[in-house]
């Protein structure tokens, strides 16, 4: 059972530049959401969505999009990476509609680096 | 904002004794849920405690809530080298947003 699985792994991007994170769960969770998390701020709500088709916006939501097609996949697009956008991204998962109050499943991180 | 605070930010011990973190936060909450984190890796789930709940158990975890003080502290027994990670508290409130806290550093010393 892989969990949530994060791609790559690894990042570096030049200013302006857009790419896409990938997350991927297997566990059948209704609730996915991402987080970004820098030194001395903890995790930051980006985007969450409570099933397929239904998202909606976190804590700092600008300068990203995202899109839930699957109950699978909930990948993040970053539309023109900034040096503000360095940080490592996490994405969660967990069972339930009301999926805030369940414990989350996070996959391991991406690194990404903004030139 | 964040929601959650952890204090204090960072936490030496040596390995056998006790390690306590606190957590305060803002607005009323439907739980609270600590998770921890070693280094270069996703944040795991430890354990949660409901608004109605004022303590709970798991291994060598305690957790506490006073929601008269709108607090949480987490209680590590008997640590662990292993136990070194950093450790967060994490809140919901209505909605569907879970709001983490800052972390604190627990280094574990054998």
């Amino acid at each position: 059972n892989a969990g949530v699985t994060q791609t790559p792994k690894f990042q570096v991007l030049k200013t302006g530049q857009s790419m896409t994170l990938q997350c991927a769960q297997d566990m059948n969770h209704e609730y996915m959401s991402w987080y970004r998390q820098d030194p001395g701020m903890g995790l930051r709500l980006i985007h969450y969505s409570v099933g397929a088709g239904i998202t909606d916006q976190g804590e700092v939501p600008n300068g990203y999009n995202v899109s839930r097609s699957t109950t699978e996949d909930f990948p993040l697009r970053l539309l023109s990476a900034a040096p503000s956008q360095t940080s490592v991204y996490f994405c969660a998962s967990s069972k339930g509609y009301g999926g805030s109050n369940q414990p989350q499943h996070f996959g391991d991180g991406t690194r990404l680096s903004i030139l | 904002s964040q929601q959650g605070e952890e204090d204090p930010q960072a936490l030496s011990i040596q390995e056998g004794e006790n390690a306590t973190m606190n957590c305060s936060y803002k607005t009323s909450i439907n739980n609270l849920q600590w998770y921890r984190q070693n280094s270069g890796r996703g944040l795991v789930h430890l354990i949660l405690i409901r608004s109605n709940e004022r303590e709970k158990h798991s291994g060598r975890l305690r957790v506490t809530l006073d929601t008269s003080k709108k607090s949480s502290s987490l209680l590590i027994t008997a640590s662990r080298a292993a136990d070194t990670a950093s450790y967060f508290c994490a809140t919901t409130t209505s909605g569907s947003r879970l709001t983490f806290g800052e972390g604190t550093q627990l280094t574990v010393n054998p």
